[in-house]
């Protein structure tokens, strides 16, 4: 079963807004990671926050975590028509002889209008 | 540095045929993974290769079988293709001892009629 629910499901929002993509998970975790995808294109890694870790920046990207809760946010500012992608948040679970799972949600479609 | 590839980007199967869809790195990674994503759904664990010479069944591996066959390729087949495994489908590796981000293929898009 998927780990994390991001919400919205699709988001639209003007060139040089701020798009805010939540996601809950229902266990423990280790860290949570961020991805990005484009239209027909595979996953690409934006974002890791750890467990011990409330908040982290990376460019126009900003990722909170509340492990009381149990959720996460990614904060993209000042969005441009290019940020237009599927975004994924992933829970980070360690399998064992050194292997990690990543268990994906389904996803915030975000489409940025110029 | 090419990254992840996967081949074929593209196939069409009918109902009961099989086929391998291969997956290499050069990155020089350990682990190695097999995803296949659903419309409106994220991504799912097929099998995953924590290292060369060892494969685990994710989490819905019915219907497939990997193999690893070296250090860089990790192979997914289809012994007998049904409808419901039309999917695109993902393979990543992963960098040894760091941080367990994953590195993504471009996805081969499989159709079975």
């Amino acid at each position: 079963s998927q780990q994390g629910e991001e919400d919205p499901q699709a988001l639209s929002i003007q060139e040089g807004e701020n798009a805010t993509m939540n996601c809950s998970y229902k266990t423990s975790i280790n860290n949570l990671q961020w991805y990005r995808q484009n239209s027909g294109r595979g996953l690409v890694h934006l974002i890791l926050i750890r467990s011990n870790e409330r908040e982290k920046h990376s460019g126009r990207l900003r990722v909170t975590l509340d492990t009381s809760k149990k959720s996460s946010s990614l904060l993209i500012t000042a969005s441009r028509a290019a940020d237009t992608a599927s975004y994924f948040c992933a829970t980070v679970s360690y399998s064992g002889a050194g292997s990690y799972q990543l268990t994906f949600g389904k996803g915030t479609k975000l489409s940025v209008i110029p | 540095n090419a990254g992840v590839t996967q081949t074929p980007k593209f196939q069409v199967l009918k109902t009961g045929q099989s086929m391998t869809l291969q997956c290499a790195q050069d990155m020089n990674h350990n682990s190695m993974y097999w995803y296949r994503q659903d419309p409106g759904m994220g991504l799912r664990l097929i099998y995953y290769s924590a290292s060369e010479g060892t494969t685990d069944k994710g989490e819905v591996p019915n219907g497939y079988n990997v193999s690893r066959l070296n250090k860089r390729e990790f192979s997914l087949r289809l012994e007998s293709a049904a409808p419901s495994q039309t999917s695109v489908y993902f393979c990543a590796s992963r960098q040894p001892l760091a941080e367990p981000t994953q590195y993504f293929g471009p996805g081969t898009r499989l159709l079975v009629l």
